[in-house]
């Protein structure tokens, strides 16, 4: 079946280091992208999509994520990670007119 | 422009007793989504409506779940009885056109069983 493994349940970076959340899927053909980002109490905004072309996708708040077709993956960058980013942090993966998502990583800014 | 809206907020009931979660999408997307969040979990999909047709109901638990959109617009999730299981946030959102899978998020309906 297919999936999307988020590896690492919570990450802790210091304010103003660089961050990478790591995502994987499991789908034969290419698929439809996403990283989504939880506030405490809120719901999900989009913070960038993949559907096809350059495989480094921009996004909102300065997050960019990359493509990667070999390594099944969808990694999730920013270079310098600010305290409001304190979020948990979802990619899915979208197919047959729904979202798959994974469990979730959840960021900690420490000053 | 308005986002998804949901109501209430937060609902604390106790067992066996019905709740309902209501929806109002952003205006002019036809496709509208139930998601249901676990505590430390991704959101999964309960149901998909175009328009005011449930095209996937498919994981609705449709001995106690309901759900309708009878105008095509704002939606209604029920939950008869609620189990102690049920305990989860209940999300809503919207898409256009339809198969586009970029779905916008209300902030959801944290349900609380006691």
């Amino acid at each position: 079946a297919q999936s999307v493994t988020q590896p690492d349940i919570h990450i802790t970076v210091s304010e103003g280091a660089s961050l990478e959340l790591r995502c994987n899927y499991s789908y034969g053909a290419t698929p439809y992208l996403f990283w989504y980002v939880q506030s405490p109490g809120q719901g999900l905004q989009l913070l960038l999509k993949y559907f096809s072309g350059d495989t480094l996708v921009q996004g909102i708040k300065g997050f960019e994520a990359e493509f990667k077709r070999s390594q099944s993956s969808f990694n999730l960058r920013k270079p310098s990670v600010h305290w409001s980013d304190a979020a948990e942090y979802f990619c899915a993966w979208g197919s047959n007119y729904k979202l798959t998502f994974g469990k979730g990583t959840l960021l900690t800014v420490n000053p | 422009e308005a986002g998804v809206v949901q109501s209430p907020r937060y609902k604390i009931i106790e067992k066996k007793q019905p709740v309902a979660f209501w929806c109002n999408p952003i205006s002019g997307h036809n496709t509208l989504y139930w998601y249901r969040q676990n505590l430390g979990q991704g959101p999964e999909l309960l149901i998909r409506y175009e328009n005011e047709e449930a095209v996937d109901d498919s994981q609705l638990p449709k001995d106690r779940f309901s759900a309708e959109r009878l105008k095509g617009v704002d939606s209604t999730l029920k939950i008869q009885p609620a189990e102690l299981g049920d305990s989860a946030v209940y999300l809503c959102a919207s898409s256009s056109p339809p198969g586009n899978t970029e779905a916008f998020f209300g902030q959801g309906t944290r349900l609380t069983v006691v």
